[in-house]
């Protein structure tokens, strides 16, 4: 598709659920980003692929998240044993393979994650 | 951890005013890029700016780069109510491979109508 696809809009868990997010990125483009944002300003990198390879995952919190882009799939962000803290607005973002990243990224209008 | 630091963090003008947003990053770049979000909606991008380039033109927007500052400012002339939303700007880091954005805080910007 033209657009970057997040289901669902809201999730709503209670602490210690799973939690799983899903992102379809737009047709062709090779890099898949998740970023977190809380309380409507600091966007913090969670995690990159490079098609179905993981690309950097510096920002991910490892022993709870995990992620994944396999072919002919969403890609999925999925959080174990949820806590307070993870309450946020997912965002999934993607961009065309281009040497030296001087494109600009592509976001959905991501999945805001309630963990009550 | 935030790299990037959006000042004014809250800005609000008139219909047809200009609005000048300003952002300072700590490390080098290979580029930086302004975003808007609306209120709940994702990012969409508005300008790109190469650490090479040091003023950029889209439309009703100016984007300038000072790379000895390590600064960025955003300028949206003829301001419209359309254009309240919060923007952000984004560098990408110029070591190794990386092609994540590091984000600023953000401006909230009000156009009074």
């Amino acid at each position: 598709g033209e657009e970057v696809a997040q289901t669902p809009k809201h999730l709503v868990r209670g602490e210690g659920q799973k939690a799983k997010l899903y992102c379809a990125p737009i047709k062709g483009h090779s890099y898949v980003f998740w970023y977190q944002q809380v309380l409507k300003n600091e966007f913090k990198f969670l995690i990159s692929f490079q098609n179905e390879n993981v690309f950097d995952e510096t920002g991910m919190p490892k022993e709870r998240f995990s992620a994944k882009c396999l072919p002919n799939s969403p890609c999925s962000l999925e959080i174990q044993a949820t806590k307070l803290e993870d309450s946020a607005v997912y965002f999934c973002a993607s961009s065309p393979r281009t040497r030296g990243g001087n494109q600009p990224q592509h976001f959905g209008d991501g999945t805001r994650l309630s963990i009550l | 951890s935030q790299q990037g630091e959006e000042d004014p963090q809250a800005l609000s003008i008139q219909e047809g005013e200009n609005a000048t947003m300003n952002c300072s990053y700590k490390t080098s770049i290979n580029n930086l890029q302004w975003y808007r979000q609306n209120s709940g909606r994702g990012l969409v991008h508005l300008i790109l700016i190469r650490s090479n380039e040091r003023e950029k033109h889209s439309g009703r927007l100016r984007v300038t780069l000072d790379t000895s500052k390590k600064s960025s400012s955003l300028l949206i002339t003829a301001s419209r109510a359309a254009d309240t939303a919060s923007y952000f700007c984004a560098s990408l880091i110029s070591s190794g491979s990386a092609r994540q954005l590091t984000f600023g805080s953000g401006t909230q910007l009000t156009v009074l109508p």
